[in-house]
């Protein structure tokens, strides 16, 4: 079936440093999109990838979308405590619009 | 603002019992999603409706039914709740089409005795 890979589950970082999380589909996606959901909190929306090897940016964080449009990166450059929570990718694929497939989500933690 | 609630932020129900959770959206979405949430396996999609008395499964919809008899309330019913059925559970919606983000309401941790 259908399966979005999200590595790694945790990680923990030092205020400062920098973090990834990456995302790999076997088959082409339509597009992706990530969340964050802070501790206790529920899944906020963050950004959409739709072209294959866009970059976008938001201040910290990198939105990468692999040019086959299978994988995608989420880069947060010298993460700050404000960053901690869980980020999760969610692709579309062709022919079901409707729904998303979800990672398993990367969950952040930043020692100050 | 997009706005979902939920009815319950907590719930605490005995096994065998009927539970409803009920989820309300305000910006006329027309999909709409259940989801639980367990440690370490993500959201898990139960079911989503895209219309009016309209519905889907999804990944997960064993021991669990669903109701859209209005566009902005969406409905979860666990016929006869089981302890496996501990979990949060989140609503979300979002409008039709492949660009748009799902809003998620505030979630209920529901808790099976």
């Amino acid at each position: 079936g259908q399966q979005v890979m999200q590595i790694p589950q945790y990680q923990h970082v030092q205020e400062g440093e920098d973090f990834t999380t990456y995302c790999n589909s076997s088959t082409t996606l339509s597009n992706i999109q990530w969340y964050k959901q802070r501790p206790g909190g529920h899944p906020v929306f963050l950004i959409q990838l739709v072209k294959s090897g866009e970059v976008k940016k938001q201040k910290r964080l990198t939105f990468q979308f692999g040019e086959a449009k299978k994988n995608s990166s989420l880069h947060i450059t010298a993460t700050q405590t404000t960053d901690v929570g869980t980020y999760f990718c969610a692709g579309r694929y062709a022919g079901n619009n409707r729904k998303l497939i979800w990672g398993l989500g990367t969950s952040l933690a930043v020692n100050p | 603002d997009v706005k979902v609630t939920q009815s319950s932020r907590y719930l605490v129900k005995r096994t065998g019992e009927k539970v409803f959770l009920e989820c309300v959206q305000d910006m006329d979405h027309e999909n709409m999603f259940w989801y639980r949430q367990d440690p370490g396996l993500g959201l898990r999609l139960i079911y989503f409706s895209y219309d009016v008395k309209m519905k889907e499964k999804g990944d997960i919809p064993e021991g669990y039914s669903v109701s859209r008899e209005k566009k902005e309330r969406f409905s979860l019913i666990l016929e006869s709740a089981s302890t496996n059925q501990t979990s949060m559970y989140l609503c979300a919606s979002s409008s039709e089409g492949a660009s748009y983000e799902q809003y998620f309401g505030p979630g209920t941790r529901l808790t099976v005795t």
